[in-house]
């Protein structure tokens, strides 16, 4: 069965600091696996997307992320975090063509000034 | 472009009552996704509707159910409403049902509470 794994329900770092989420997966099928943020009261929006090709994907924001088959991870990462990153983030596969998404449990992430 | 919209954004409903929930998609989608979010429970798939078919289902009860209309809007239904139904339910439309590479674009989701 196809889940995924967020290891964290809640990170927090500095401001300035290295903000590092983790997400693994488990799929029967060559995978792929989406980024996305909900920020307080609002939808999900998405950060990034590994479909095929290069394995390290730039998203928006500043973030970035890796895409690793041996093991199985996909964690997103940024550089130097601002008080903006605020929010609750979550790795999803699609599943079935696409038309469902499985989720991973969500990360929230603070930023400490 | 107009993002996903969903009316009504706030619901208060008591239990036994039933509710429908209203999801405009992005201009030009044909496929929209609802999904149920919770503190204990995450997000949980509910259903996909693409050219007015139902094509993927969760593992909800028959209480929860969906439509699409020609134009791509959706609505899903829950009936017998119960104190556990009360969650963020969120709506997303991609362009096509096609690939599992298409992006699903969120709405800002109904917050409905039953009391």
């Amino acid at each position: 069965a196809q889940s995924v794994t967020q290891l964290g329900s809640h990170v927090s770092v500095s401001e300035g600091a290295l903000v590092l989420l983790r997400c693994n997966y488990s799929s029967s099928v060559p995978p792929y696996l989406f980024w996305y943020v909900q920020y307080p009261n609002q939808g999900l929006q998405l950060l990034l997307k590994y479909t095929t090709g290069a394995t390290l994907v730039k998203g928006i924001n500043g973030f970035e992320a890796e895409f690793k088959k041996s093991e199985t991870s996909f964690h997103l990462t940024k550089p130097s975090a601002h008080m903006s990153d605020a929010a609750e983030y979550f790795c999803a596969l699609p599943y079935n063509q696409g038309g469902k998404l499985i989720f991973g449990q969500g990360t929230e992430l603070s930023v400490k000034p | 472009k107009a993002g996903v919209t969903q009316t009504p954004r706030y619901l208060i409903k008591t239990r036994g009552q039933q509710v429908t929930l209203s999801c405009s998609p992005i201009s030009g989608h044909r496929s929209v996704s609802w999904y149920q979010q919770t503190p204990g429970q995450g997000l949980q798939f509910l259903f996909e509707y693409f050219s007015e078919t139902q094509r993927n289902k969760g593992n909800f009860p028959g209480r929860f159910s969906g439509r699409q209309f020609s134009n791509s809007r959706s609505e899903m239904n829950v009936s017998t409403l119960e104190l556990g139904d009360s969650a963020l339910y969120l709506c997303a439309s991609r362009r096509t049902s096609g690939g599992p590479t298409d992006t699903q674009y969120f709405g800002p989701g109904t917050r409905l509470t039953v009391l």
